[in-house]
């Protein structure tokens, strides 16, 4: 079946810009988790979402970053006003329920000129 | 919170022998561990993981070992091969919570 799907897969804006980041979860899967990855680093926590449960923002750097997912499945990651410390993989993921085997997705590349 | 800490960062071993990877973990609650492995401008993907009621878990040339007193779980790769070198993440995780990653082991294998 169909795996997680993100988009656009890179994305270059100049600073200030605000920038939408969409992930497409695999069907059926109740938790959704973003991420950040700069090069040659770890995975960076940004948001957790589990079914109707309020999410989990623990992550989120800055309130510049927010994130919604809609219906229980797609979910959009903004980034208002970005800046070039922003430029980083941004990479989502699934999983069918919590602590259960997570899927990811192939990122968004995204660079702050 | 969950804090999980993972060592090496850097590993280089020669082709067939085997690599160990160790993460330990601060939260007793949590009861699921993956292992990632990620190669250089791929997602990250899972090729082990283990539940806390189990010790140990093991699919051809990878293994898993939990040791829950001490918190502490390990990777075993035996026979390397040059198609393994990799960076490679540890997680913990219980139900109802996000997952604290590890940071990652560049795993090398000469050939």
């Amino acid at each position: 079946g169909a795996g997680v799907s993100q988009s656009p897969s890179n994305k270059v804006t100049e600073k200030g810009k605000d920038v939408e980041l969409r992930c497409d979860p695999i069907s059926g899967h109740t938790a959704l988790y973003w991420y950040r990855q700069s090069l040659g680093q770890g995975l960076e926590f940004l948001i957790y979402f589990q079914g109707n449960s309020a999410p989990d923002k623990s992550g989120l750097p800055s309130d510049r970053f927010s994130a919604e997912r809609t219906g229980g499945s797609v979910s959009t990651l903004t980034i208002q006003r970005t800046q070039q410390e922003d430029s980083a993989v941004y990479l989502c993921a699934s999983s069918f329920s919590s602590a259960d085997t997570q899927y990811f997705g192939p990122g968004t590349r995204l660079t702050v000129l | 919170g969950e804090n999980v800490e993972q060592h090496p960062s850097t590993l280089s071993v020669q082709e067939g022998d085997s690599a160990v990877i160790k993460c330990t973990y601060s939260d007793s609650a949590s009861n699921y561990f993956p292992w990632y492995k990620q190669e250089l401008g791929k997602r990250p993907q899972l090729i082990i993981d283990i539940r806390s009621n189990v010790g140990e878990k093991k699919d051809q040339r990878i293994a898993v070992t939990l040791n829950k007193t001490a918190k502490h779980f390990s990777l075993h790769i035996t026979e390397t091969q040059p198609e393994d070198s990799a960076v490679y993440f540890c997680a913990a995780s219980e139900a109802g919570n996000q997952f604290y990653f590890g940071t990652g082991t560049s795993l090398t294998v000469i050939p």
